[in-house]
């Protein structure tokens, strides 16, 4: 989906290193997720926000933060608390207000550690 | 929570042969489950969903089939083509408080010439 862009596609980390992942969507959409992907263990929701400025935990929130100041973007900082970085992110977005609208997705940040 | 589980992991077919991938859930207030196609490196893409109140729902190609009693659902891919070779997600949800996806581990299909 050409609305939902994620910079950069590809990022390293160095130990100890704090990074921020971005996900900005021009769609319009009250809600945004990020997922991160490993092989074998298909996508798990880290956080996701239905308004500006809230969101919850998802099932694997230890070591990321975010913050949604403008309904536009949901940035996701991977922390030096998270031991093992190295995955596929990947943010979606989707209405709200339309419970069958999907999530759509960006083409996703490839992290890895230096 | 919800426990999604997705079989097989992996599924080779002869082009022009039919698919068919299953996913289990936990959840019984589960309502809503698509099915994401992605390809190496790309992101998923939304190929087919259907909702609780729904038993089947065709595209085309590609049929969903769901089992509320089994808490089962079933994507059925007919006349496939090597275009079909891809990963393929399942996923459940509740629809409303903030519409959170589980997701299957995937299925690589590969169509073979």
């Amino acid at each position: 989906d050409g609305g939902i862009t994620q910079s950069p596609k590809y990022l390293f980390r160095k130990e100890g290193q704090n990074v921020t992942l971005s996900c900005e969507q021009n769609l319009n959409h009250d809600a945004m997720y990020w997922y991160r992907q490993d092989p074998g263990q298909g996508l798990r929701l880290i956080y996701y926000s239905q308004i500006v400025n809230d969101f919850q935990k998802g099932d694997i929130a230890e070591g990321y933060s975010v913050s949604r100041e403008k309904k536009e973007s949901f940035p996701l900082t991977v922390t030096s608390a998270q031991k093992n970085p190295t995955a596929f992110y990947l943010c979606a977005s989707r209405p709200t207000g339309a419970d069958n609208q999907p999530q759509h997705f960006g083409d996703g940040t490839r992290l890895s550690i230096l | 929570g919800e426990n999604v589980e997705q079989h097989p992991s992996t599924l080779s077919v002869q082009e022009g042969d039919s698919a068919v991938i299953k996913c289990t859930y936990s959840d019984s207030a589960s309502n809503y489950f698509p099915w994401y196609k992605q390809e190496l490196g790309k992101r998923p893409q939304l190929i087919i969903d259907i909702r609780s109140n729904v038993g089947e729902k065709k595209d085309q190609r590609i049929a969903v089939t769901l089992n509320k009693t089994a808490k089962h659902f079933s994507l059925h891919i007919t006349e496939t083509q090597p275009e079909d070779s891809a990963v393929y997600f399942c996923a459940a949800g509740v629809t409303g408080g903030g519409n959170k996806l589980t997701f299957g581990t995937g299925t690589q299909l590969k169509v073979e010439l």
